[in-house]
């Protein structure tokens, strides 16, 4: 199975600053077809997840675009311009490129 | 407008067999590149991926559990069910169901049901 790492496992931001995590995969995530399966979900405290961001960088519906992914291969990015107070909750990443897909450990972000 | 639910029992003795349902609405199974996936989660603890099953039939499982594991679908009432033989206290989680279209990226998920495996 692919092991999927993310870093830090926890984060405090003051309000209205970025935040960034870090995510590596033991493979690469680039298939055949072109695109890279990476995802980022957010589950807000006692809420199911929710989808963030696709194939590395593509916004879900009405995710705010403070939100922004990047990355290739095996190294990724969640990057969030100014954190707000909604954005507290843990992040995880996700790989859909081999069955079984994996998460990774998650981010616990809240605010300074 | 798409919603899941999940369904089952809140409390399984171990060595029971388990059976989740999750009843959605707002698509159907029998769309091509629909499908239906499971997610566990233990308290306090990272989401795992468990299995999902195709608008075709198909169906995959994670590895640690393929053994102990079945999904299926029954289209004509919008659910899929999910079976976990031989539960135990580690099996303690909240349960999600969630649609993934193309398979891989879950859009929708349901609100979780917490199953507690304990005698």
């Amino acid at each position: 199975d692919i092991v999927m790492t993310q870093t830090p496992l926890s984060l405090a931001v003051t309000l209205g600053q970025p935040a960034s995590i870090s995510c590596k995969s033991s493979q690469s995530l680039l298939h055949s077809d072109g695109k890279t399966y990476l995802y980022w979900y957010l589950q807000k405290p006692g809420q199911s997840p929710q989808l963030l961001i696709s194939e590395v960088s593509r916004r879900f519906s009405g995710v705010p675009d403070r939100f922004s992914g990047s990355g290739s291969g095996t190294d990724f990015t969640l990057k969030i311009s100014r954190v707000e107070a909604e954005d507290v909750g843990t992040y995880y990443c996700m790989q859909g490129i081999l069955l079984p897909y994996t998460f990774g450990q998650g981010t616990k972000l809240e605010i300074k | 407008q798409v919603t899941l639910r999940e369904s089952g029992p809140a409390l399984v003795r171990p060595t029971q067999t388990l059976t989740l349902t999750c009843s959605f609405s707002g698509f159907s199974l029998s769309t091509s590149g629909m499908c239906v996936t499971w997610i566990r989660q233990p308290p306090g603890k990272a989401l795992e991926w468990l299995a999902r099953v195709d608008w075709d039939g198909d169906e995959h499982h994670t590895t640690s559990l393929k053994t102990r594991l079945t999904i299926s679908k029954d289209t004509s009432k919008n659910q899929v069910l999910l079976t976990m033989t031989n539960v135990d206290p580690v099996d303690t989680a909240t349960y999600y169901c969630a649609r993934a279209v193309g398979g891989r990226e879950a859009d929708y998920w349901g609100q979780g049901i917490l199953v507690t495996v304990s005698s």
